[in-house]
């Protein structure tokens, strides 16, 4: 099993430039996360989904879109990328409530 | 909204001592779980906590919750190299659908 994936590893955009982040897991988890890691900031929940074509905003959903037109795929966009959004981004997948994240390998991204 | 704050957000440590974060919740929690990141990777379960008063060990890694459930604490017995990372604690948002973290402790350890 792969568990969760995170495409791209790495990516630079220019201000204003716009990309989706793609994450998958193939463990038919019904939760799934975006969070960001800034240093000193921990990790900040942006978006998550409890299900196929849910979505529900978490800490710091501004700037951001999520998807989850499928159940194993979780879309996050950057419509207007701004310097602020430099970071690392982690999906993350749930079984079911109270068990243990599964994390991806993240993603880092630089907007200049 | 609900808050989960941990101290210290870093120690350096000489192999050999002991190491200790808190974690501190603004709500009642129904558990908490804990996660260690090691530099470059992603967070890894390590634990979770469901009962008030609960203490867990793993190795030299002991885990309590506290009586009242809005905090929780990790100490590590006798540091090693292996140990450095940042750990965090979470908790469960009030519909229990997403884990809030903390911001997290980064450990150091020199030999």
């Amino acid at each position: 099993n792969a568990g969760v994936t995170q495409t791209p590893k790495f990516r630079v955009l220019k201000t204003g430039q716009s990309m989706t982040l793609l994450c998958a897991q193939d463990m038919n988890h019904e939760y799934m996360y975006w969070y960001r890691q800034d240093p000193g900031m921990g990790l900040r929940l942006i978006h998550y989904s409890v299900g196929e074509g849910t979505t529900a905003k978490g800490e710091v959903p501004d700037g951001y879109n999520v998807s989850r037109l499928k159940k194993q795929n979780f879309l996050l966009g950057l419509e207007s990328a701004a310097p602020s959004q430099t970071s690392v981004y982690f999906c993350a997948s749930l079984d079911r409530v109270n068990s243990p994240l599964h994390f991806g390998n993240g993603t880092r991204l630089t907007v200049t | 909204g609900q808050q989960v704050m941990q101290i210290p957000q870093y120690q350096h440590v000489q192999e050999g001592e002991d190491f200790t974060t808190y974690c501190n919740s603004s709500t009642t929690l129904s558990n908490i779980q804990w996660y260690k990141q090691r530099p470059g990777g992603h967070p890894v379960f390590l634990i979770q906590l469901v009962k008030s008063g609960e203490v867990k060990k793993q190795k030299r890694l002991t885990f309590q919750f506290g009586e009242a459930k809005k905090n929780s604490s990790l100490h590590i017995t006798a540091t090693q190299t292996t140990d450095v990372g940042t750990y965090f604690c979470a908790g469960a948002n009030q519909a229990g659908t997403a884990l809030i973290f903390g911001k997290g402790t980064t450990l150091s350890v020199s030999s």
